[in-house]
Parts: C-alpha cells; structure tokens; sequence
C-alpha cells in the first residue's frame, strides 16, 4: 500500500460545480496536512494547510482532515476555470514530508 | 510566503552536454533543499535532497554522477544535468523547507525549470 493516495483523474466539472478531492494515507503520525495547487509547467504552490483534525476555511476552499479514517479532503465552492490544476496534497510529521501523486482538475466554463 | 526562484525556467541542449539548474531562496536561508522531476502529467518524484555545507542524499535509482548536485551557500542549490540525454528531458523542480511553529515544516517550490534535450 503506498503511503498517500490519491485518485490522479482527470476530474472535469462545470464551472460553478462543487468540487471534492480526496487523499487517504496509511501513516496514523502526519500531524500536519496541505494541500498544494499546480498549474501546468508550473511548480506547486502552497494553498492551505490543517494540523490535526478538524476544518479550515479559505475563501472558496475547505480543508478537512479526519485522523480516526486517514482521509483528508480539499472541498472547493464556485469552481472557476481558473481553479483548473492539479492538486497534490500532502502531509507531514516533522521533516518526514510526503506528496500525493495528484488529481487533475478541469473546471468548464 | 516563503519565495524560491529557479534559472533557467526553460533550457534546450544538445545530446552529450551538461546543463546546469540553479535554485534560490530569495528570502530566507535553506540549510536544505530538494531536486524533483516531473514528467508530463505525472507526479513530482523526489530525486534528491541537498545539505548546504555536505553531499546531497540522493533516492533510490538516481544516479549521483549523472545529476550532481552542489549547495553552496545556504542560498543557493545546483543541479547539474551531466551529459544529457533525450530521455533526460523533463521539468526540474527544487523546493526549500522552512521550519515554523510547533512543528510544522512548510515546504516552498521553485517555478520548475523545463528541459529539452534533443
């Protein structure tokens, strides 16, 4: 089993739609969750981060973490093509630091 | 946030030369920094993490001669693609950690460096 998953897509919504994308992971030490958003030829940007469990609201997005499933969730309202990228979340304990292989998202206008 | 610049962000060299990637973090201070590849719609792969001051560590299945990595100063980290091969195009991405409160490490990239070798 590998330590992050990650459904790689293509996800493709209309603009406006909901979007939820998801990570599972197998480590119960992650202390720290983010999410990074890649848009193409680009490097990762940081988009938000979780310590522990729990929600955190950024404008459009949400970042939900729920340590007793390993599941961790990046929930984005009012998609706009702009929101098109791939999104790799990761997680972390420490300097132990590791990435999804990422799910591609293409919001429709 | 933190900001880390990569020169090139695109590069084409010949069959059999060396290209050399530059990596920088422009407002702090990165005792470490890591090399990533990325192929077309494929995941980062980390290749190697690199010590200011020591020899980079490098993954399982990169090969330290070919992809030679120097930390020079707690600035800037090179990556030197020695003599490349088409195979070896790919997008370059350095990242640089940076330490925060209660043990949270937030880790900063690079805009990515593409290369094309023909």
């Amino acid at each position: 089993q590998k330590e992050v998953e990650q459904d790689p897509g293509p996800l493709s919504v209309p603009e406006g739609a909901i979007v939820s994308l998801n990570c599972t992971y197998s480590n119960s030490a992650f202390q720290y969750f983010m999410w990074y958003r890649q848009y193409s030829r680009k490097g990762p940007e940081l988009l938000m981060y979780t310590y522990s469990s729990g929600n955190k609201e950024d404008g459009r997005f949400t970042a939900q973490v729920d340590k007793s499933s390993k599941y961790i969730s990046l929930f984005i309202r009012d998609s706009q093509p702009s929101d098109s990228a791939t999104y790799l979340c990761a997680m972390s304990k420490g300097q132990n630091f590791v990435f999804g292989p990422g799910t591609r998202l293409s919001v429709l206008p | 946030g933190a900001v880390v610049s990569q020169h090139p962000s695109w590069v084409i060299c010949k069959s059999g030369t060396s290209v050399k990637i530059e990596c920088r973090s422009l407002d702090f201070q990165a005792t470490t920094m890591f090399w990533y590849r990325q192929f077309p719609k494929q995941s980062l792969m980390l290749m190697a993490t690199s010590n200011e001051g020591s020899k980079a560590t490098y993954e399982q299945g990169v090969e330290k001669d070919k992809f030679l990595i120097n930390h020079a100063s707690l600035t800037l980290s090179t990556l030197t693609v020695t003599s490349a091969h088409p195979e070896d195009s790919s997008f370059y991405i350095c990242s640089a950690r940076v330490p925060q409160r209660q043990g949270l490490v937030e880790q900063y990239f690079g805009p990515g460096t593409r290369l094309t070798v023909t």
